[in-house]
């Protein structure tokens, strides 16, 4: 059973920097069953998917976030990351990091889903 | 962008009652809908893929319809633990969700 873990700070500064990483159980990182994507949700946006990575090590990203997202893997380390670029207040929302099988039945579907963690911007 | 439109946006009932929800999208998504799950301070949780396929573990109560624009939810009877907010969500195009349907308790 894969499970997920987000960290990182819970309060960033605007014009600085987001950082997560998720921590991903049971060697599923590197196994080719899941690709690994970050999605968020916020009250004024609701649920907004961020961006991919998949086993290929490619990366896919929501149009709309695409100039300030990185989406990177450390297999060594059993985890990926997600870093977004120059926050304002409208990046304050809970954040997801959230699997997705590389194979059918479930091919590319959400689930299983992290914990998620509230990451707020302010000074 | 392919918008999800979600109806209705609360939808109130009783333990036992049938609930169904529906999704409609700004063009055609095909079979690449899905619906979630969520309850509060919880991840949503993926109930429905392809439109009408039950995800592991999903009861029986729970089915999917639909294809091309138009999708419905139904809960046949509902359990005091399926109220909650219900999700749809495409992969047509990149991945966009609708804004929710929330089933309370009448």
């Amino acid at each position: 059973q894969v499970r997920l873990v987000e960290s990182g700070p819970g309060l960033v500064k605007p014009s600085q920097t987001l950082s997560l990483t998720c921590s991903v159980s049971g060697g599923y990182i590197s196994s080719g069953d899941f690709h690994w994507s970050w999605i968020r949700q916020s009250a004024g946006k609701g649920l907004e998917w961020i961006g991919r990575i998949y086993t290929s090590g490619t990366t896919n990203y929501n149009p709309s976030l695409k100039s300030r997202v990185t989406i990177s893997e450390d297999t060594s380390n059993s985890q990926f990351s997600l870093k977004l670029s120059s926050v304002t207040a409208a990046d304050t929302a809970v954040y997801y990091c959230v699997g997705s099988s590389s194979t059918r039945p479930k091919l590319n579907w959400f689930d299983p889903w992290g914990q998620g963690t509230l990451v707020t911007v302010s000074s | 962008e392919i918008v999800l439109t979600q109806s209705p946006a609360t939808l109130s009932l009783s333990p036992g009652e049938r609930a169904t929800l529906s999704c409609r999208a700004s063009q055609s998504v095909s079979s690449y809908l899905a619906w979630y799950q969520q309850k509060p301070g919880q991840a949503p949780r993926l109930l429905i893929y392809d439109a009408s396929n039950r995800a592991t573990g999903i009861p029986a109560r729970f089915s999917g319809s639909g294809s091309g624009t138009d999708f419905t939810l139904t809960i046949t009877s509902l359990d005091p633990e399926d109220f909650a907010v219900y999700f749809c969500q495409q992969r047509a195009d990149w991945p966009t969700f609708g804004q929710g349907t929330k089933v309370e308790i009448k």
